[in-house]
């Protein structure tokens, strides 16, 4: 069974704080990861995808993908109250080159409590 | 502006009663997708479309039917054969189906009473 694991928390950070949400997936060939943010009661929205190994920058928002040790992160600087959601890891199984539509393996999340 | 319209957004419906949920994307996306999310549980798939007039059943299918007749619209039914369903109903689409970059609609929230 192909799987995707975070910390449920509540990660709490003072606002202002750097956020680092961590996730490792078991399928070794995976190639495509991506973030996703739901705040409560609301549907997810993508905020970041990342395809190779090293960091990705978007505004405060940096992934990190580390492929030999099977873990992705999420690193949110200045975290503001508005960061405060549920941060979704999700992983595309298989490989980039199977061509066929692969699906993907969600995490169950991690909630951020980021405090005034 | 672009995006995904899923309705209604809340449905209370009695056991035993079929309900259809609507989704339309105006993105002009090839793939969709029907997620259902219950509380302290990850997204599970329902049923995915690649393209029009194609749908594979998703991990929990069973209990479910969709169509897909149009590229804009993949409504979802659910049967009286679902065992709980009572959740939260989420529509995705995607450019294809070989990315995991996908759009969502607002959601469905139904209540089977």
């Amino acid at each position: 069974q192909k799987e995707v694991e975070q910390n449920s928390g509540p990660l709490s950070v003072p606002e202002g704080a750097i956020a680092s949400l961590n996730c490792t997936y078991s399928d070794r060939v995976s190639q495509s990861f991506f973030w996703y943010r739901q705040y409560s009661g609301k549907s997810p929205e993508l905020i970041m995808s990342i395809y190779s190994n090293g960091d990705k920058e978007d505004g405060r928002f940096t992934a990190q993908l580390n492929k030999a040790s099977q873990y992705v992160s999420l690193l949110i600087r200045d975290s503001q109250p508005s960061d405060s959601a549920t941060y979704l890891c999700a992983v595309n199984e298989g490989a980039l080159e199977a061509g066929n539509n692969r699906k993907l393996i969600w995490g169950l999340g991690t909630s951020l409590a980021v405090n005034p | 502006d672009g995006g995904i319209t899923q309705s209604p957004k809340y449905l209370f419906r009695k056991e035993g009663q079929n309900v259809t949920l609507s989704c339309e994307q105006n993105l002009n996306h090839d793939a969709m997708y029907w997620y259902r999310q219950d509380p302290g549980q990850g997204l599970r798939l329902i049923y995915y479309s690649q393209i029009v007039n194609d749908f594979q059943k998703g991990d929990i299918a069973e209990g479910y039917s969709v169509s897909r007749e149009k590229k804009e619209s993949f409504p979802l039914t659910v049967t009286s054969a679902q065992k709980n369903p009572t959740a939260f109903y989420l529509c995705a689409s995607s450019l294809t189906g070989t990315t995991g970059e996908l759009f969502f609609g607002e959601g469905s929230r139904l209540t089977v009473l």
